[in-house]
């Protein structure tokens, strides 16, 4: 299995405070992604990673920042997290971006 | 931007043959891949498609006609274990990973 591990795997939150999961990553792969999935929408990209402080946003990146500062992690925060922000949300990683990805378990993130 | 449309569920018997479509909009990429997602779990990769035509990995094949802007994932001897959410998913050269919307498979005995 490819070394990948998302930190916490659940967490239940209360509106309006601050959030960040972890993605963590023994593979020396290039890309790193944050998506969140949610019924009937697939897997969206927050933010992505191609490289060491090289970041960008992705089609739903509004309320989320992220952070590389070396090759292995990849943080995801939710500055101030909505109810809308209730989702499950996985990372990935790929070596080059014509080979495969391969994600995390997942996070179970629920703000009430 | 990109944009990937597959149907959302496809049913089908075990034994059969089924094909799950995926069409796109995309301004340019590198390829096309495949993912399965079993209820619970976390996606994993089943083909990739640099090029044009089929790929074949043991029970699943996958398609490509980048002049059709359209691709396809083909599952034959169907399982029950079959049962699960399929993706495509293509990587742009603006250097990120993008999903379709994804197709649920319901394989009946």
């Amino acid at each position: 299995d490819a070394g990948i591990t998302q930190s916490p795997r659940h967490k239940v939150t209360e509106t309006g405070t601050p959030v960040t999961l972890r993605c963590h990553q023994t593979e020396n792969h290039r890309y790193m992604y944050w998506y969140r999935q949610d019924p009937g929408h697939g897997l969206r990209l927050i933010h992505y990673s191609y490289g060491v402080k090289d970041t960008d946003k992705g089609e739903v990146s509004d309320g989320y920042s992220v952070s590389r500062s070396k090759t292995e992690d990849f943080l995801l925060t939710l500055e101030s997290a909505t109810s809308s922000q209730t989702s499950v949300y996985f990372c990935a990683i790929q070596r080059d971006t014509n080979t495969e990805a391969f994600f995390g378990q997942g996070t179970r993130l629920t703000v009430v | 931007g990109q944009s990937l449309e597959q149907p959302s569920e496809v049913t089908a018997v075990e034994g059969a043959i089924v094909q799950i479509n995926c069409t796109y909009q995309t301004s340019g990429f590198y390829g096309l891949s495949w993912y399965q997602q079993h209820d619970g779990g976390a996606p994993t990769f089943l083909s990739y498609n640099a090029l044009d035509g089929l790929e074949e990995t043991g029970r699943f094949s996958s398609f490509l006609s980048r002049s059709d802007s359209y691709g396809y994932l083909l599952l034959q001897e169907l399982q029950m274990k079959d049962s699960a959410s399929y993706f495509c998913a293509v990587s742009p050269r603006d250097q990120k990973l993008v999903f379709g919307t994804g197709t649920r498979l319901l394989v009946s005995p």
